[in-house]
This record gives structure tokens, C-alpha cells and sequence, in this order.
């Protein structure tokens, strides 16, 4: 079964830094794989997805992730991080339409 | 706006009861997908419909039940209600595809007493 992990619970950036949300995974097969964004009292607001193609993804709201399949890694980022990212991040593994949620990782950016 | 609807935003009940949550998905998508978030399970994967019928089971507990219905709304129903189940229930849809990326409600916040 597929699975993935956000190996930090929070991350704490200053305004205008990069910032990455790490995310790994476990799957049989080729991943296809997601990140959300979960502002305080919504639902979850898809990012970007990776299917197959170049590694480097990019979403909305200037955000992009790298896949790495060496590494079996699913890495957000973006290279400046404003106050209004703060949110909650989601990485997700879909394998026959089954997706599987991490843990999330809580970000705040600091001005 | 997501485009996908749930009502009640808001439930509370007691231990033993009974409740069905609606979710309507966003116009034209066929999959509907339904999510339980709590502080210490993190956000789990109930099970999806595809046009009316079962697509995939995640860890959906036997005393809960979904269904889709010919409009493609969908219902979750949640019996012999427990303190435990006191959560936040998402609703998804997506379209057709491959991997297709999902659309999220506002979800329902359901209190058990």
C-alpha cells in the first residue's frame, strides 16, 4: 500500500526566504503525487500535482516541487515566502485513485 | 469557492445518534470522495464514489455509510455515534482522468456529546 511522510511538523520562515515542506513517500509502481494547502477553518486547495515528465513542477501561488525518484521524494518550495503562505501543507499519493494524505506540516512565515 | 457544496457546516449530537451528511460536487464532475480530519488522525481517506457506484474503500468503520445518488450528490451516514467520531468530515470531487486533482468542500464539523 501507498503511503507518505512529512517528517516535519512545522516549519518557521522569515518573509522573503525560500522555504521547502519536505515530503517522501512509498508506493508501488509510478506515484502520482499532490500537495495541498489548508488555510484555517476551509477545506484543502490543490497546489500542483507530479503524473509524469519533468521533475520540476510548478503550481499556483508560486509554489513548485521537485520530484525525485531516487530519493523517493516530493519536496514543496518556493523562493520567497510571503506572510500569507502560512497555512497548513498536505502531501498526497494517489494510486488507483486511492489517495493518501500526510500528516501535514504547519508554516509559518514570520514578517 | 471550490465550487463544492456540504451542509450542515455545523452538527452537534449525541452518543448513539444518527446523522447524514450532503455534500454536493462541483458541476460536471463525476467522482466524490469523502475525508474524516481529527487532531490526532490527521486527515484519512473514507471512501470515493464514481457516477453511483463504489470506486475505493480507505478506513471507513462499518458503522459509517456513503452513497451517490443519481443527481451525483452524495450522503454520508454515521451511526451508534462515539465521542471519537467528533471530527471534521471533507467532501472532494473531481473530474475524469488520470490522476485527477480534487476539489474540497468547506466540510462539516461534527460534534458528538
Amino acid at each position: 500500500a501507498q503511503s507518505v511522510a512529512q517528517p516535519e511538523d512545522q516549519v518557521n520562515v522569515a518573509e522573503g526566504n525560500p522555504l521547502t515542506v519536505k515530503c517522501t513517500y512509498s508506493v508501488s509502481g509510478n506515484p502520482y503525487l499532490f500537495w495541498y494547502v489548508q488555510y484555517p477553518n476551509r477545506g484543502l486547495q490543490f497546489l500542483l500535482k507530479y503524473i509524469t515528465g519533468d521533475n520540476l513542477v510548478k503550481g499556483s501561488y508560486g509554489f513548485e516541487a521537485e520530484f525525485n525518484k531516487s530519493q523517493t521524494s516530493f519536496h514543496l518550495k518556493k523562493p520567497s515566502a510571503l506572510v500569507s503562505d502560512s497555512a497548513l501543507y498536505f502531501c498526497a499519493v494517489s494510486v488507483n485513485n486511492d489517495m493518501r494524505f500526510g500528516a501535514g506540516t504547519r508554516l509559518t512565515v514570520k514578517p | 469557492d471550490s465550487g463544492v457544496t456540504q451542509t450542515p457546516k455545523h452538527l452537534i449530537t449525541a452518543t448513539g445518534q444518527r446523522v447524514t451528511l450532503r455534500c454536493s460536487p462541483r458541476s460536471g464532475d463525476l467522482s466524490v470522495y469523502w475525508y474524516q480530519q481529527s487532531l490526532d488522525q490527521g486527515l484519512q481517506f473514507l471512501i470515493q464514489y464514481y457516477n453511483g457506484e463504489e470506486r475505493a474503500k480507505g478506513n471507513i468503520l462499518e458503522r459509517f455509510s456513503a452513497q451517490q445518488f443519481p443527481d451525483l450528490h452524495s450522503e454520508l451516514n454515521l451511526s451508534s455515534l462515539e465521542l471519537g467520531d467528533s471530527a471534521l468530515y471533507f467532501c472532494a470531487s473531481s473530474p475524469g482522468g488520470l490522476a485527477p486533482e480534487q476539489f474540497f468542500g468547506p466540510g462539516t464539523r461534527l460534534t458528538v456529546l
